[in-house]
């Protein structure tokens, strides 16, 4: 069964901090990941997008990896900022028919606390 | 650029009844996909319009549907609401058929209360 597996559920740090969130899935074929961030009563909106062959991409101050081989992926955030609080969401493409499978995790709630 | 309108924002209905979601994508997209995001499962697909026409649907019961009309615009319904079926349901647009191989953007959601 494809699942996408996020850890922490969720997570408290200091303004100015880093924090690390984790994504594993077992999505195959494996298509592409995405990083979301959605604030809280808004849609999701992308932070990154990465291939097979690509294992790390970076948006200002997010930063994405990703194994292919070990199937994870992590997220980044350097210099938290108040408004980073918000939940992060890894998505998983399936490779196929209709490129229209999304796996979806169900997400890291992370609060920038002052 | 106008980004992807959905409305309502916000809405009530009891148990039994229908509802309708609209959804503007963003000029030019001609790809319209539609999911539901609840608390316990997190975001699920529902499905995907194209051309008018939908191309692929998630695991959901027939009692939720939807159209496309020509200018891309896409509305959903569900009838014979449930408990179960209060939720945020967001949509988003792309360029091309196939959510999972374009960039989506996403709308802000309509949130379904069902009492």
């Amino acid at each position: 069964k494809n699942q996408v597996e996020q850890s922490p559920q969720s997570l408290i740090i200091l303004e100015g901090k880093n924090c690390t969130l984790q994504c594993n899935y077992t999505v195959s074929p494996f298509s592409n990941l995405r990083w979301y961030k959605q604030d809280t009563g808004r849609g999701p909106v992308s932070l990154t997008i990465m291939t097979f062959s690509e294992n790390t991409k970076s948006n200002g101050r997010y930063t994405a990896t990703l194994d292919a081989d070990t199937k994870q992926s992590s997220l980044h955030i350097t210099a938290s900022q108040l408004s980073d609080s918000a939940s992060y969401i890894c998505v998983v493409s399936l490779a196929g028919a209709g490129s229209y499978q999304l796996t979806f995790g169900k997400g890291t709630k992370l609060s920038v606390i002052p | 650029k106008a980004g992807v309108t959905q409305t309502p924002r916000y809405l009530i209905k009891t148990r039994g009844q229908q509802v309708t979601l609209s959804c503007s994508p963003i000029s030019g997209h001609r790809s319209v996909s539609w999911y539901q995001q609840t608390p316990g499962q997190g975001l699920q697909f529902l499905f995907e319009y194209f051309s008018e026409t939908q191309r692929n649907k998630g695991n959901f019961p027939g009692r939720f549907s939807g159209r496309q009309f020509s200018n891309s615009r896409s509305e959903m319904n569900v009838s014979t609401l449930e408990l179960g079926d209060s939720a945020l349901y967001l949509c988003a647009s792309s360029l091309s058929r196939g959510p999972g191989a374009n960039v989506l953007t996403f709308g802000a959601g309509s949130r379904l209360t069902v009492l």
